[in-house]
């Protein structure tokens, strides 16, 4: 089955860039998101990258896949303290509706 | 427009119990996934519902359970409730099976005393 391996914690300064990194191990995997989850909440959908695209900004975000390595990553460029929340990464496989979720990567913004 | 409606948010049952969580999505909406989240395994997928029939089934014993309705609202049941099912029961919408994009609920916290 596909395995997604995220690092678990990242603390970074207010106004610093943060790059959230993520490898998966299934190569047929289409669409690759990111999702966002506060304390005591669902997940936020942020972004995604289709697998035939190298990068995708969409404001501060930006998303840089490596299909060759499997590797993902989200850069939050500005990072505000509003932030602080868990990132997952998860890749979906070709034909199948079901997303796997890495551990998550909880990114903690300190003033 | 209203997001993805999931009932209720905070749940305590007794083990041996059965429950029924509920998920109306996006209205629109007509695929609707389920998904369990613990410290201990993370997020897992249970299963994917479209036009009222399971499309797609996740590795849980068949004390988990669904449906799907007319008006695309989900329901999930458990049965027989063991301890380990305490987690947070979260449900996904999508437009269509082949919609990209997956918007979540808030999620229902089951704790299983």
């Amino acid at each position: 089955g596909e395995d997604v391996e995220q690092s678990l914690f990242l603390s970074v300064r207010e106004g610093d860039s943060s790059v959230i990194n993520c490898t998966y191990t299934d190569s047929s995997s289409t669409y690759l998101y990111w999702y966002k989850q506060e304390p005591g909440a669902g997940l936020q959908l942020l972004t995604y990258i289709f697998s035939n695209m190298d990068m995708k900004q969409d404001q501060r975000l930006t998303v840089l896949l490596n299909k060759k390595d499997k590797h993902l990553s989200l850069r939050i460029a500005d990072t505000q303290t509003g932030d602080s929340a868990i990132y997952f990464c998860a890749p979906r496989r070709a034909g199948r509706r079901a997303l796997t979720f890495g551990s998550g990567t909880r990114l903690q913004v300190q003033p | 427009k209203a997001g993805v409606t999931q009932t209720p948010r905070y749940l305590i049952k007794t083990r041996g119990q059965q429950v029924t969580l509920s998920c109306s999505p996006i209205s629109g909406h007509r695929s609707v996934s389920w998904y369990q989240q613990t410290p201990g395994q993370g997020l897992q997928f249970l299963f994917e519902y479209f036009s009222e029939t399971q499309r797609n089934k996740g590795n849980f014993p068949g004390r988990f359970s669904g449906r799907q309705f007319s008006n695309s609202r989900s329901e999930m049941n458990v049965s027989t409730l063991e301890l380990g099912d305490s987690a947070l029961y979260l449900c996904a919408s999508s437009a269509d099976r082949a919609n990209t994009e997956a918007f979540f609920g808030q999620g229902t916290r089951l704790t299983v005393v």
